[in-house]
């Protein structure tokens, strides 16, 4: 069984500083990794995806994430937070060996301070 | 292109009675994915088509719950009786490639209220 785990519901950043948001999973076997995210009255977006390549990732909107084996993390990172960027994000697992379904986290609400 | 489209965006009902909630996928993706979110708390998956075919059902609640996808196409879930605990926002998703290597784009999902 697979499971994310994001810490921080709610997470807010003045605009410029740095973003980081944090996802830890739970896999018996290597698994993919993915970063989504909402903005209001939308459908979920594709940030980033890790699939057994590079272990940093870059995104979409300047977002980046490294999968650390070692620490079971898979965080999400950006250096200067837009206004923009205020929408929820997801991070994401599936098996690649198994079904395509993606085990999701609760999701973490990013809040940008002007 | 068009995206994953879903109606109705808002859906209230009462306890007991019946909804339907339609996915048209982007077109040539045979994957569709239904999935749901309870207010707070995480998007659980509820099933898989590839086409017209039932993959994987294993999120589906219970019984109440119908899903069909007519000639591979559109989709359909459909709930009966409804519940209070049905409650939530239901997304549909697509993708054309398999063992997770594609992209799953998703709906703006429906949102449920069951009264």
């Amino acid at each position: 069984a697979q499971s994310v785990t994001q810490l921080g519901s709610h997470v807010s950043v003045s605009e410029g500083a740095l973003v980081l948001l944090r996802c830890n999973y739970s896999s018996s076997v290597p698994p993919y990794l993915f970063w989504y995210v909402q903005y209001p009255n939308q459908g979920l977006q594709l940030l980033l995806k890790y699939t057994s390549a590079a272990t940093l990732v870059k995104g979409i909107n300047g977002f980046e994430a490294e999968f650390k084996k070692s620490e079971t993390s898979f965080h999400l990172t950006k250096p200067s937070a837009h206004m923009s960027d205020a929408a929820e994000y997801f991070c994401a697992v599936s098996d690649p060996f198994g079904n395509e379904k993606l085990t999701f986290g609760t999701g973490t609400r990013l809040t940008i301070i002007p | 292109e068009a995206g994953v489209t879903q109606f109705p965006s808002h859906s209230v009902i009462e306890k007991g009675q019946t909804v339907t909630l339609r996915c048209d996928p982007i077109s040539g993706h045979d994957n569709l994915y239904w999935y749901r979110r309870v207010m707070g708390k995480e998007i659980k998956f509820l099933l898989h088509f590839v086409k017209e075919s039932k993959q994987d059902e294993s999120g589906m609640p219970n019984n109440r719950f119908l899903a069909e996808r007519t000639g591979g196409t559109y989709s359909t879930l459909k709930v009966q009786p409804a519940e209070l605990e049905d409650s939530g926002v239901y997304f549909c998703a697509s993708s054309q490639e398999r063992k997770g290597l594609g992209e799953q784009y998703f709906g703006p999902g429906t949102r449920l209220t069951v009264t």
